[in-house]
């Protein structure tokens, strides 16, 4: 089946600093990349829409200064929390589908990131 | 936009029933509906799905329904065991969009 890393899967940051978590497709290739973050006990928020060598399409609300997305290659995005607050601490979690298979969408294993 | 809706909230049954998990979408236009199972503290995990052009699917114990002209799905858990216990999400694909509208989850707890 398609897999899907994430890494780290834990992150404790001071408030003021920079996070970047990185999303691994592991035996497929994703042209297109998701970014969500839950809150607990709640579903999944989606952040933004990463297509592989172009620029991320932000959900509304979503500050796109504040939450850096990179796609530069078929199996790796990144999601950089820019000067984190504690309340950016959440989970969350990258999505990645393929071209070859594109209704499905596979999950990484989340990063949970606590500001303090 | 789409809007999913998903019931109950939480679930609970005896290892060895049944559970089911009923979701209703808006979008008539949708036409691919996963469901996924995500355990504590795990990012979710795609147990089943159907594309609008199939009324039923089945995977072992795991069964999905779809009603076009309702425009809802359902999971069916057969045999229920409490490693089955977990929230599980529907969700619903806009056709022409790469987005999922995911369902506010189903807490399902199988108790010994």
């Amino acid at each position: 089946g398609a897999v899907v890393s994430q890494h780290p899967s834990r992150v404790i940051c001071k408030s003021g600093t920079s996070v970047k978590i990185e999303c691994r497709s592991l035996d497929f290739q994703a042209t297109t990349m998701f970014w969500y973050r839950q809150f607990p006990k709640q579903s999944l928020m989606l952040m933004a829409t990463s297509n592989e060598g172009s620029k991320a399409t932000y959900e509304q609300g979503v500050e796109k200064d504040k939450f850096l997305i990179n796609h530069a290659s078929l199996t790796l995005s990144t999601l950089t929390v820019a000067s984190a607050h504690p309340e950016d601490s959440s989970f969350y979690i990258c999505s990645a589908s393929s071209g070859a298979r594109s209704y499905e969408q596979y999950f990484g294993p989340g990063t949970r990131l606590t500001v303090t | 936009g789409e809007n999913v809706e998903q019931h109950p909230s939480t679930l609970s049954v005896q290892e060895g029933d049944s559970a089911v998990i009923k979701c209703t979408y808006s979008d008539s236009a949708s036409n691919y509906f996963p469901w996924y199972k995500q355990e504590l503290g795990k990012g979710p995990q795609l147990i089943i799905d159907i594309r609008s052009n199939v009324g039923e699917k089945k995977d072992q114990r795991i069964a999905v329904t779809l009603n076009k002209t309702a425009k809802h799905f359902s999971l069916h858990i057969t045999e229920t065991q409490p490693e089955d216990s977990a929230v599980y999400f529907c969700a619903a694909r806009y056709s022409g969009y790469s987005t999922l509208t995911f369902g506010k989850g189903t807490m399902l707890l199988v108790s010994p």
